[in-house]
């Protein structure tokens, strides 16, 4: 019921190319969904969320689409770039009182040139 | 501003030793969280602190993990009798308050065990 899962582990994309990774999750009381992103060395950083009272969200190249039906939502990297090469964690929490995320595994991302 | 530090950055230790790891959160945040990121694996939940008091520690362990925070501000990790399966990245997470959505995380320690 806690489980947060995410695929693919690792993703090779070329510059200019749609970067796309997936997560799953089971307790329907989640009710926000971040994507951290996290380079080498570095602790992660929030890219964009989204709550399940609209199904898409854009924040430049960025989107994520969700589906609440399916207990889907992903992440789509619009004309990726070798600077987007990092590691992406999809999480979900539910609301009231604190923010205890729970994350997916991870994807590993390379934008080549 | 600054945001939230870690230290130390790295810690080699031999099993059975204890460590001590330390994390001062952004000034004026009053929910802190940390996470473990084993290799290959996502961040794992261990506790959540609202000003001094943890009013949720599901996500330790074992009883040799215990954590502490003083003043409001500085949190302290301790692992008691190190074991190799203790090797991670221990990361802690800031936020203005409980209810807020943005954590902000520090670099981590990262924990070896031989």
């Amino acid at each position: 019921q806690q489980q947060v899962k995410q695929s693919p582990q690792s993703l090779i994309v070329q510059k200019g190319g749609i970067s796309i990774i997936n997560c799953a999750y089971e307790n329907t009381a989640f009710d926000y969904f971040p994507w951290y992103q996290q380079f080498p060395g570095k602790g992660p950083a929030l890219l964009i969320a989204i709550r399940p009272d609209v199904s898409e969200k854009k924040e430049g190249r960025f989107t994520i689409s969700f589906n609440k039906s399916a207990k889907q939502f992903s992440l789509h990297i619009m004309d990726s770039q070798p600077g987007d090469s990092a590691t992406y964690f999809c999480a979900a929490s539910k609301s009231g009182g604190y923010n205890k995320l729970i994350f997916g595994a991870g994807t590993r991302l390379a934008v080549h040139p | 501003g600054a945001g939230v530090s870690q230290s130390p950055s790295n810690k080699v230790t031999e099993k059975g030793k204890d460590v001590e790891l330390r994390c001062d959160p952004i000034s004026g945040h009053t929910a802190l969280y940390w996470y473990r990121q084993s290799l290959g694996q996502g961040l794992e939940f261990l506790i959540y602190f609202q000003g001094n008091s943890a009013p949720d520690k599901s996500g330790l362990p074992s009883d040799r993990f215990s954590a502490e925070r003083t003043g409001g501000s500085v949190s302290t990790l301790t692992i008691q009798r190190t074991q190799q399966e203790d090797s991670a990245v221990y990361l802690c997470a800031s936020s203005p308050l409980p209810s807020t959505d943005t954590q902000y995380f520090g670099p981590g320690t990262r924990l070896t065990v031989l």
